[in-house]
């Protein structure tokens, strides 16, 4: 069975104050892993997908590094608005995502 | 990325009715999901909708309590049949073209009394 654990469950940081997000995952035949973005009431907003071991992608603030068995955000200098929840989610060979429990980031001025 | 929308946004339910949530994208895409978050938690995959056919549902899911039809490429419904407190959450259509990444809606936030 596919597993995502997703650490800390929440974190407070200082406006300009970096930090990283881990996502630990098991997975029966890695097709990608995702970083998506969930502001309170709203959808799942796709950040990043990472497809292999060394691989690495950046937006804006936002880095996200990929290993054969977890991957990390990476928040430079985060302001208040990168408040929300970051869910990171592992597809299968079946195409299926398996979602983690998620990181609740507090960015206070 | 498609432009996916859902209705209603929110609803109140009363215990023992039924509840149908669309979901529309504004392009033809392979793959259509439904999701179920509830509150504080993450999401959980209910079915996977299969155009003209029926659905694919996860373990825990079934037809009965969560009917779902997918007439076209570009629409989806899902309803909560025979609604109880436990079904309050947010439900979430997401969308994907062969292979590639999905796309969320949304969400429809369901509150039932």
């Amino acid at each position: 069975e596919d597993q995502v654990t997703q650490s800390p469950e929440a974190l407070r940081l200082q406006e300009g104050e970096s930090s990283s997000l881990n996502c630990s995952y098991t997975v029966s035949g890695l097709r990608g892993l995702f970083w998506y973005r969930q502001d309170p009431g709203k959808g799942p907003e796709f950040l990043f997908t990472l497809y292999s071991a060394g691989e690495e992608k950046e937006k804006e603030r936002l880095k996200a590094t990929l290993t054969k068995k977890e991957s990390f955000l990476h928040i430079t200098a985060p302001k208040p608005e990168d408040s929300a929840t970051y869910l990171c989610a592992v597809e299968n060979a079946g195409n299926m995502l398996t979602f983690g429990g998620g990181t609740r980031l507090m960015v206070k001025p | 990325s498609a432009v996916i929308s859902q209705k209603p946004s929110r609803d109140i339910c009363q215990r023992g009715t039924s509840l149908t949530i669309q979901c529309q994208v504004d392009s033809q895409v392979t793959m259509m999901f439904w999701y179920r978050q509830q509150p504080g938690q993450s999401l959980t995959l209910i079915a996977t909708a299969n155009q003209g056919s029926e659905a694919t549902y996860e373990s825990g899911f079934v037809i009965d309590k969560f009917p779902i039809s997918r007439p076209n490429l570009t629409f989806s419904t899902l309803t909560v049949s025979n609604m109880s407190p436990e079904d309050s959450s947010i439900y979430l259509c997401s969308v994907a073209a062969q292979q590639e990444t999905q796309y969320f809606g949304p969400g429809t936030r369901l509150l039932v009394l």
